[in-house]
């Protein structure tokens, strides 16, 4: 499969425990983009990155989270010292630089309780 | 926040009907796309349309366009019961494309 894939698809934490998440984009795909998602709502825009660079990241983005593409290929995404709140699904999304549609993964789906 | 507004928010139909969802924005674009997401495929890219383009189709999908209104709609012909899933819009802002959903129209289409 030669999708996006993101890892762990499930992950239940307890809330003050630290999490990170994996996100492997398409292989030519310079553009990666975190987004999160809550019951019943559309994702939202958390952070984008082109090849290693981070370029830009949203007010969602509290300093508690964290986001890296160490050699421009995968991507994590680390929450430390996790709330409720946190609970959501998290999508990864990659892109071409030239094309707008957007490829996602499946998601993960944190827990935290 | 979130950009685009489904409308309506849920949506029944039988096999065989059209369905018809619309959604609304705020601000200029340049394109504005349609996704479709379930939980078997997750979220995946429908059809996108051009801020010159009025219409476009793809198999048995109908999207148009009216930028003077800022409005979009999806028109889904002969529906089958997989089509059931959320739809939502989204339009790409700023020089990295991020897009920026509406909460999305759930539709459920009954055998």
């Amino acid at each position: 499969d030669t999708g996006v894939s993101q890892d762990p698809r499930h992950k239940i934490t307890k809330r003050g425990q630290n999490v990170t998440f994996r996100c492997d984009p398409i292989s030519e795909h310079n553009r990666l983009y975190w987004y999160r998602q809550t019951l019943g709502q559309g994702p939202e825009f958390l952070t984008y990155f082109q090849n290693e660079a981070q370029l830009e990241k949203s007010r969602l983005l509290s300093d508690r989270f964290s986001a890296e593409r160490p050699k421009g290929s995968f991507s994590t995404l680390e929450i430390q010292r996790t709330e409720q709140g946190d609970s959501a699904m998290y999508l990864c999304a990659s892109s071409l630089a030239v094309v707008d549609e957007q490829y996602f993964g499946p998601g993960t789906r944190l827990t935290v309780t | 926040s979130q950009q685009g507004e489904e409308d309506p928010q849920a949506l029944s139909i039988q096999e065989g009907e059209n369905a018809t969802m619309n959604c609304s924005y705020k601000t200029s674009i340049n394109n504005l796309q349609w996704y479709r997401q379930n939980s078997g495929r997750g979220l995946v890219h429908l059809i996108l349309i051009r801020s010159n383009e009025r219409e476009k189709h793809s198999g048995r999908l109908r999207v148009t366009l009216d930028t003077s209104k800022k409005s979009s709609s999806l028109l889904i012909t002969a529906s089958r019961a997989a089509d059931t899933a959320s739809y939502f819009c989204a339009d790409p802002q700023g020089g990295y494309n991020k897009l920026i959903f509406g909460a999305g129209t759930r539709l459920a289409v009954h055998p």
